[in-house]
């Protein structure tokens, strides 16, 4: 079965950088896009960006450009979300979902709660 | 960007009646849109794609219409275990969200 798992819960100083790992499983992982997006707490979803595993080209929010860097490795089957100066509005649950056709998102991770704080 | 607003915020229903959501979009979308429905402390599940077509394992109570910029996601028999927040998702561009409608217990 499809199975995304995430890395844990950080705890992160205002100007610092975070990166949330996510190993797939159950499927052929270069045959789908993997999808980042988030959930401020009490907040609703919004999407980061994106990125191809079979060459690993991205593509990502404006609001994220020149922050964010997705990266991939195919030897473990994970793709990697590097956020950087991170500031207190960046505290959410961070999902990463695989893209069904490209931009449906039929599977999720379980979240990884990233906290800013002083 | 195009911009998702769904309506209401909350929607109130007793178990076994029927609801309905909408989702509006800024501009036309096509029929790439999609439905998800969250409850506490989990993931998004997807229900709904391609604006009306059920996800795998999603029940017939479920369904999805529209085209263009108004989309409506029905539920056919409210069961206990619907009671959730439901997100609209456009994919014709650049992936935005709407805001979420929760539906709760009446």
């Amino acid at each position: 079965q499809v199975q995304l798992v995430q890395s844990g819960a950080e705890v992160k100083k205002p100007g610092a950088s975070v990166k949330v790992s996510c190993t797939a499983s159950g499927y052929t992982f270069t045959s789908y896009y993997m999808h980042w997006v988030r959930q401020a707490p009490g907040q609703g979803l919004e999407w980061m960006g994106i990125i191809n595993p079979n060459g690993g080209s991205t593509s990502y929010a404006q609001q994220f450009l020149g922050r964010v860097t997705m990266t991939r490795d195919m030897s473990t089957s994970t793709v990697y979300m590097d956020l950087s100066s991170l500031r207190s509005e960046d505290t959410a649950v961070y999902y990463c979902a695989r893209g069904r056709s490209k931009w449906e998102l039929d599977y999720w991770g379980q979240g990884a709660l990233v906290t800013v704080s002083s | 960007e195009i911009v998702m607003t769904q309506s209401p915020d909350t929607l109130s229903v007793s178990p076994g009646e029927r609801a309905t959501l909408s989702c509006r979009a800024s501009q036309s979308v096509s029929s790439n849109l999609a439905w998800y429905q969250q409850k506490p402390g989990q993931a998004p599940r997807l229900l709904i794609y391609d604006a009306s077509t059920r996800a795998t394992g999603i029940p017939a109570r479920f369904s999805g219409s529209g085209s263009g910029t108004e989309f409506t996601l029905t539920i056919g028999s409210l069961q206990s275990e619907d009671f959730a927040v439901y997100y609209c998702q456009q994919c014709d561009n650049w992936p935005t969200f709407g805001q979420g409608t929760k539906v709760e217990i009446k």
